[in-house]
């Protein structure tokens, strides 16, 4: 089954600084969703993005996807150190496929 | 709020042993999935029920097999335990035609 991969495998910015994360898939897809993992604790879903859609926002979140490209963005804005965590995409045809995750570290 | 709950944190068995890892929804869900997770491999997907005594194999169903006798509960069953089994193992559900899967906190089993 494809998979969605993302880039970078880890970041690490200040507190205040924006984040982004990317995730480039194979084929073609249902939407995209972007999951966040505190360390040791299950995922937590944060946004969805459908095939025919280019961009969503949700908070402090904005979520892009270009279909043409087969590639999303997560983009963090004003970052804070509780937003530390791996971030991950998933990819949904017929099932959800993850990715390996971005893990993000917000320095105080 | 959906609660997805995982019947321990941490567990710790030894090569050879039958382990049953339990997991139970409150929120009326059809659809509930087994994953686990290990570093630089991302999440795999092992099992996933679409209803009661329905199971279909995901990515890596060998050396497991899985339950759901009552919609609320699915449980994840290795018969015979192996080091290279030890890993985090991530429960999740969602509704009948929902996007978004809600996951459990996870259990991290370790087999010696």
């Amino acid at each position: 089954s494809q998979q969605g991969e993302e880039d970078p495998q880890a970041l690490s910015i200040q507190e205040g600084e924006n984040a982004t994360m990317n995730c480039s898939y194979k084929t073609s897809i249902n939407n995209l969703q972007w999951y966040r993992q505190n360390s040791g604790r299950g995922l937590v879903h944060l946004i969805l993005i459908r095939s025919n859609e280019r961009e969503k926002h949700s908070g402090r979140l904005r979520v892009t996807l270009d279909t043409s490209k087969k590639s999303s963005s997560l983009l963090i804005t004003a970052s804070r150190a509780a937003d530390t965590a791996s971030y991950f995409c998933a990819t949904d045809d017929y099932q959800l496929t993850f990715g390996k995750g971005t893990k993000l570290s917000v320095i105080p | 709020d959906v609660k997805v709950t995982q019947s321990s944190r941490y567990l710790v068995k030894r090569t050879g042993e039958k382990v049953f890892l339990e997991c139970v929804q409150d929120m009326d869900h059809e659809n509930m999935f087994w994953y686990r997770q290990d570093p630089g491999l991302g999440l795999r997907l092992i099992y996933f029920s679409y209803d009661v005594k329905m199971k279909e194999k995901g990515d890596i169903p060998e050396g497991y097999s899985v339950s759901r006798e009552k919609k609320e509960r699915f449980s994840l069953i290795l018969e015979s335990a192996s080091t290279n089994q030890t890993s985090m193992y991530l429960c999740a559900s969602s509704p009948v035609g929902g996007d978004t899967q809600y996951f459990g906190p996870g259990t991290r089993l370790t087999v010696l």
